[in-house]
């Protein structure tokens, strides 16, 4: 599997419900973070999580990291019809001295929220 | 502060034509990195610029593609000679001087289309 892979590919579920998508990761990282893409649209930023961290929430969202598994999950709750999106995660290798930004994205994963 | 600004948002080229595209960082960033986005796929590092300096192209290809952030102006990603390969969104962010854990703003893309 690749640097930031997202899974499941896709996921479809009704308003309301959670909905959880994960990411692995095989190199160290200095943080991950999640991005949001709407059809045919730019890339929203939602939330960075540092290597030292092992939860973050952000209003509906809640992220998990675990360093020993390499893995993040992205937990959207009470779901609604404009969360629809592809969900990518990104990791951040980081270098001595800042981020190199020299992200790398997995392939996502797309939410269907239907209403 | 606008955010990042790409132009044009769409973009058609015939084979052998070129591309150019543009990107205007945030105002006080000074960095600025391309991705690329293939069809059903993550964004891809490409190059990591500050003003008149290439810092990373290891993601670049090694033919028909440059890149360029001039003291004055936006930061231009050109392609020479496009192919049908070459369609994709290009997306391109900025941030101030690299410190840990900040986050990368993305532009909304350009989306090139060759025929």
């Amino acid at each position: 599997s690749q640097q930031g892979e997202e899974d499941p590919q896709a996921l479809s579920i009704q308003e309301g419900e959670n909905a959880t998508m994960n990411c692995s990761y095989k190199t160290s990282i200095n943080n991950l973070q999640w991005y949001r893409q709407n059809s045919g649209r730019g890339l929203v930023h939602l939330i960075l999580i540092r290597s030292n961290e092992r939860e973050k929430h952000s209003g509906r969202l809640r992220v998990t990291l675990d360093t020993s598994k390499k893995s993040s999950s992205l937990l959207i709750t009470a779901s609604r019809a404009a969360d629809t999106a592809s969900y990518f995660c990104a990791t951040d290798p980081g270098r001595s001295g800042g981020s190199n930004y020299k992200l790398t994205f997995g392939k996502g994963t797309l939410l269907t929220v239907n209403p | 502060n606008a955010g990042v600004m790409q132009n044009p948002r769409h973009l058609v080229r015939r084979r052998g034509q070129e591309a150019r595209l543009r990107c205007s960082p945030m105002k006080g960033h000074s960095h600025v990195y391309w991705y690329r986005q293939l069809p059903e796929e993550g964004l891809k590092f490409m190059v990591y610029l500050q003003k008149e300096n290439i810092i990373d192209e290891s993601g670049m290809p090694k033919e028909r593609f440059s890149a360029e952030f001039p003291k004055e102006g936006p930061s231009i990603l050109r392609i020479q000679q496009v192919v049908r390969g070459d369609s994709a969104a290009y997306f391109c962010a900025s941030s101030p001087p690299p410190i840990m854990n900040t986050e990368a703003f993305f532009g909304q893309g350009t989306r090139l289309t060759v025929v």
